[in-house]
């Protein structure tokens, strides 16, 4: 079935540098695919998304490019602060139905310090 | 705009208990989702919902059950509380397939 795999955490850096946070995924269709960021004590907000092989989301200086070649959703930002702190979950919408239903990756835990 | 709202935000239950969580969201949203998160584990979904009336079963549905009698409301239900439910339980709402969720912000729910 369809599958999200991320990195795992905690990835920890320092405020101004480059974050990457792999993402893969496994369908047998064309599913679409979302970043969302979870703070501390909160539910789950949408950070970006992508519909179609090339498109790129992006959002609060957070990037993604969805690769078909790569089946791949890699999120990017260039400068990161302290206020990035937070887990990161890629999720795909599943390619056998219609529904909405989402697949979710096991989520990223990134920590930035001053 | 108050978005989806969950209650309660803190539950404990002892084994055997049952409880309701309760989903309300005001965007006239017809998909509506529970999910529950377990650490490391990402989320998986219990039930969806995609319209008054239409239900069905997600992942990890057992234990569980759910109704839809009104566009805004998506209560959860527990009839017999266990251990392994123990964990964070998050409703979302969508307009339509393939547009994102927005998503309360949980209830923390402990059996002992």
């Amino acid at each position: 079935g369809d599958s999200v795999t991320q990195m795992e955490g905690p990835v920890t850096l320092s405020e101004e540098a480059f974050l990457t946070i792999n993402c893969t995924y496994t369908a047998t269709g064309y599913p679409s695919l979302f970043w969302y960021v979870q703070y501390p004590g909160e539910g789950l907000q949408l950070l970006l998304k992508a519909t179609k092989a090339d498109d790129k989301g992006s959002n609060k200086g957070f990037e993604a490019t969805y690769r078909k070649e790569t089946t791949s959703f890699h999120l990017e930002k260039g400068s990161v602060q302290v206020s990035d702190s937070a887990v990161y979950f890629c999720a795909l919408s599943l390619t056998t139905d219609s529904w909405g239903k989402l697949q979710f990756g096991a989520g990223t835990q990134v920590v930035v310090t001053p | 705009n108050a978005g989806v709202t969950q209650t309660p935000k803190f539950r404990i239950l002892k084994i055997g208990q049952s409880m309701t969580l309760q989903c309300t969201q005001d965007m006239n949203h017809n998909y509506m989702y529970w999910y529950r998160q377990d650490p490391g584990m990402g989320l998986k979904l219990i039930y969806y919902s995609v319209g008054a009336g239409i239900t069905d079963k997600g992942e990890v549905p057992n234990g569980y059950n759910v109704s839809r009698s009104t566009t805004e409301d998506f209560p959860l239900r527990l009839e017999l509380a266990a251990p392994s439910q123990t964990s964070v339980y998050f409703c979302a709402s969508s307009p339509r397939g393939d547009y994102g969720y927005t998503f309360g912000s949980g209830t923390r729910l402990t059996v002992v």
